[in-house]
This record gives C-alpha cells, structure tokens and sequence, in this order.
C-alpha cells in the first residue's frame, strides 16, 4: 500500500542530545514537508523540500536541521538548539505540479527529559 | 498574509445531535479550503476539499462544507454525529495563484469535537 510511514512512534531523548525523526513515502510525490504540533497550536511548517536536494526553511525552522537524499526520505534532525524540542512531528508529502491536497504520517510524539 | 480562524477550540455535542465547526479566513482571492481530521496520536486525514465548482462539497462520513466567498467562511456541518465522529479537526486554506504546494497551506489551530452518549 502506498503511504507515508514515519518512525519512531515515540520518542525520548536527553535533553542536549541531537536527534533523528524519519520519513519515507512510497507515493512517488516530489514535495514532503515536516510540521511540529503543540496543543491548541494547531501546525507550524518547520522545513519542506520540493526535490530531491533543495529544501526550503518553513516559519520555525530555528533548531531543525533536514536533508533530501533521495525522493522517497525526508529526515528531520532535532538539534540541542531547539528550546523546546518536546511535540508531536508530523511529516507530509503531495505533488508539485497540479497540487490539491497533502498526505499525512501518522506522527512522530518527542519527548525530551 | 492568509490567516485562518477556527472560532471554538471545543465544541462538545451529544450522540445523534447536529454539529457546525466554523472556519474563516482572511482574504478574499481565490483559495483552496481543506478540512482534516485528527484522531488522538495520528496523522492529518483529508475529510474534504474545495477547489472550484459548487460550493457544498460533501465527505464520504456525512460531514459537508459550504464554501461562502462573500463571508469567507468554510464551515463544517453534520446533521448527526457519532460517537466516532470524537476527534480534532483542523481547516486549512492555500493560495494556489502563490505557486502551490503545500509550503503555502495555512492551518487553523483546530476544534476538538466531542461526541458525548
């Protein structure tokens, strides 16, 4: 079945310690995008690339790191300078061209101690 | 630049009642206007969409949106809720003359719809 798959499912980390949420779609879409959730927040767009090498920074971007190596990976780095690193992570992905819509991962809960 | 505003952040209902989630955004050109559903610890699903064309756009779980251009408002109704229908829905809005994708797409900050027996 074609989706978004993202892991972990949870998460825990020490604070000062970098690390990594993954993302890989089998859509065959050139866009995927990463979004941080908080309660009553609703979505803030972190990072999201259109292709494969180029990504572009979204409204929070401070303290996130990502890479585009392949069109099916978009992995999001949370680094020790991000203040508040603890939230739900969602990745997303569509097509570029024509685009109408988005599809969601089931989401990524961080929780840094 | 595109806002949007969802007017209650709960909205708590009973079993077989009606329910309406207002949306409204900000501006007045020609928008996409989207509304997902979030079960708890889950993803974004896509309920329904509008893109052009008429203005109700239905679901497929009986929820319907009314695009209204003059009061620039997406508000999503449903003549009978169910128990089922418990979860966080979110309206979202695009400008595809911006250049599209999804870069572009604005959130509300969500209602937690609560279906109460």
């Amino acid at each position: 079945d074609g989706g978004i798959t993202q892991s972990p499912k949870y998460l825990f980390r020490k604070e000062g310690q970098n690390v990594t949420l993954s993302c890989e779609q089998n859509l065959n879409h050139d866009a995927m995008y990463w979004y941080r959730q908080d309660p009553g927040q609703g979505l803030r767009l972190i990072y999201y690339s259109q292709i494969v090498n180029d990504f572009q920074k979204g409204d929070i971007a401070e303290g996130y790191s990502v890479s585009r190596e392949k069109k099916e990976s978009f992995p999001l780095t949370v680094t020790s300078a991000q203040k508040n690193p603890t939230a739900f992570y969602l990745c997303a992905s569509s097509i570029v061209k024509g685009w109408t819509e988005a599809f969601f991962g089931q989401g990524t809960r961080l929780t840094v101690v | 630049a595109q806002s949007v505003t969802q007017l209650d952040s709960q909205v708590p209902v009973f079993e077989e009642a009606p329910v309406e989630l207002r949306c409204n955004y900000s501006s007045s050109v020609s928008v996409y206007l989207f509304w997902y559903v979030q079960y708890p610890n889950q993803g974004l699903q896509l309920l329904l969409k509008y893109l052009s064309g008429s203005t109700l756009v239905e679901s497929i779980n009986g929820f319907e949106a009314e695009f209204n251009k003059s009061q620039t408002s997406f508000h999503l109704r449903k003549p009978s809720v169910h128990i089922s229908d418990t979860a966080e829905y979110f309206c979202a809005v695009s400008d595809p003359s911006s250049g599209g994708s999804q870069g572009n797409l604005i959130f509300g900050k969500g209602t937690k719809l609560s279906v109460k027996p």
